[in-house]
Parts: C-alpha cells; sequence; structure tokens
C-alpha cells in the first residue's frame, strides 16, 4: 500500500530563515501524484501543489519551492525567507487507485502524519 | 476560501447519539470526497461520491454513512457515537472522478466532540 513518510514532526525556525520539510513516500504504481496541503490554526486545508511522476522538474512559486525527486522517493518543499504568516502544519500527500468501487477504481489521497511549522519573529 | 462550504463548523454531542454533517462543492464540481483528521490516525479517507454515486471507499466504520443528493451536496452520518469518533471530519470536492486529473479542494471542516 502507500505509505508517505514525514519525519519532522514539528520545526521551529526564526523569521528569514529557510526551511525544507521532508517527504518520503512508497508506491507501488508507475504513475501517481504527490501533493502538499498547508493547515493553518485556522483549520483549513489549503491546496499547495499538484505534481505528476512523470515531471521531476523542480517547481518555484514565490518563496515557496518543490524538489521532486524520484530515484530517492522524495518530494521536499522549501520555504525561502519564511514569515510568521508561514506557521502552520503542512502535509504531504500521495494519490492512490482505490481498487472496486461500483464502476471500477477511484482514486484517494494518503497523507503524512504533517509537520507542524512554527515561525517565530 | 476554496469554495467547499461545510456545516456545522462545531459539533457536541454524547456517546450512543447521531449526527449529521453538510458539505456543498464548489460549483461544478462533481465528486465529493470525506476525510477524518484525528490524533492518532492523521488524515484518513473515508468515502468519496461522484454524481450521486459511491465511488470509492476508506476506513469507514460501518456505523458511518453517507449520500450525494441530486443538487450534488452531501452528508455524513455518523450513529452509535463512540468517544474515538471525535475528530475533525473534512469534505473536499473536485470536478470530476480522478484525482490525478483534478485538485481536490477542502472545506472548514467540522469538528466533532463526543463526550
Amino acid at each position: 500500500a502507500q505509505k508517505v513518510t514525514q519525519a519532522q514532526t514539528e520545526i521551529s525556525v526564526v523569521e528569514k530563515e529557510d526551511v525544507t520539510l521532508d517527504c518520503v513516500y512508497e508506491t507501488r504504481d508507475t504513475t501517481y501524484y504527490l501533493f502538499w496541503y498547508k493547515q493553518p490554526p485556522s483549520g483549513e486545508l489549503v491546496f499547495l501543489i499538484r505534481r505528476n511522476s512523470f515531471d521531476e522538474q523542480n517547481e518555484i512559486s514565490g518563496r515557496y519551492s518543490w524538489n521532486f525527486q524520484k530515484s530517492t522517493s522524495s518530494f521536499n518543499f522549501t520555504i525561502t525567507a519564511s514569515q510568521v504568516v508561514d506557521s502552520a502544519v503542512y502535509f504531504c500527500a500521495l494519490s492512490e487507485i482505490t481498487e472496486g468501487g461500483i464502476k471500477g477504481g477511484s482514486e484517494k489521497l494518503v497523507f503524512g502524519k504533517g509537520t507542524k511549522l512554527t515561525v517565530n519573529p | 476560501d476554496s469554495g467547499v462550504t461545510q456545516t456545522p463548523k462545531h459539533l457536541i454531542t454524547a456517546t450512543g447519539q447521531r449526527v449529521t454533517l453538510r458539505c456543498s462543492p464548489r460549483s461544478g464540481d462533481l465528486s465529493v470526497y470525506w476525510y477524518q483528521q484525528s490524533l492518532d490516525q492523521g488524515l484518513q479517507f473515508l468515502i468519496q461520491y461522484y454524481n450521486g454515486e459511491e465511488r470509492a471507499k476508506g476506513n469507514i466504520l460501518e456505523r458511518f454513512s453517507a449520500q450525494q443528493f441530486p443538487d450534488l451536496h452531501s452528508e455524513l452520518n455518523l450513529s452509535s457515537l463512540e468517544l474515538g469518533d471525535s475528530a475533525l471530519y473534512f469534505c473536499a470536492s473536485s470536478p470530476g472522478l480522478a484525482i490525478t486529473s483534478d485538485t481536490q479542494y477542502f472545506g472548514p471542516g467540522t469538528r466533532l466532540t463526543v463526550l
């Protein structure tokens, strides 16, 4: 079965520091998708990025960047020049094909346990 | 704001009771997913509906059931509640069937406390 491991339970940094959140996954699928979601203190899950298994190009969006390495089954997330508003729990997730269903399989997200990031002023 | 709405925001009830959580997907989305977030189990997929039909089941207890109505809103019914059912329940929606082609957008969640 699919598995996502976020080894860092909690990280604390000072504002303006760079921080990298690690994500390691296990899957037998040849085609799969990886995701990052942010859960701020308000509780809502905010979508950050989706990356398919065929695209290993790194992606940058403002202060956020993602490094996908198939060889090490990792999809790490870096925040550059962190800010207090970045404080949240960050979840890495992996798509998993579910078997069965009424008209065949479907897909679901398998989440890691999350990394709680605290950015101190 | 993801466009997915969930009601109520908070729910406090007693063991043995039954509750209904409601979700309205984003406009145009046909798929609705339910997830449970608890301290010990983390975020777990419960069930998916697509255009009114059950599509996939995850770790959903037999005491739990869901449905999606013709207007595409969905309800998650939890019965014979136990202390361990206390959790944050999320609904997510996506336009189509497969998350590999669509992104799931999550609602704000319903926090259920069973006393």
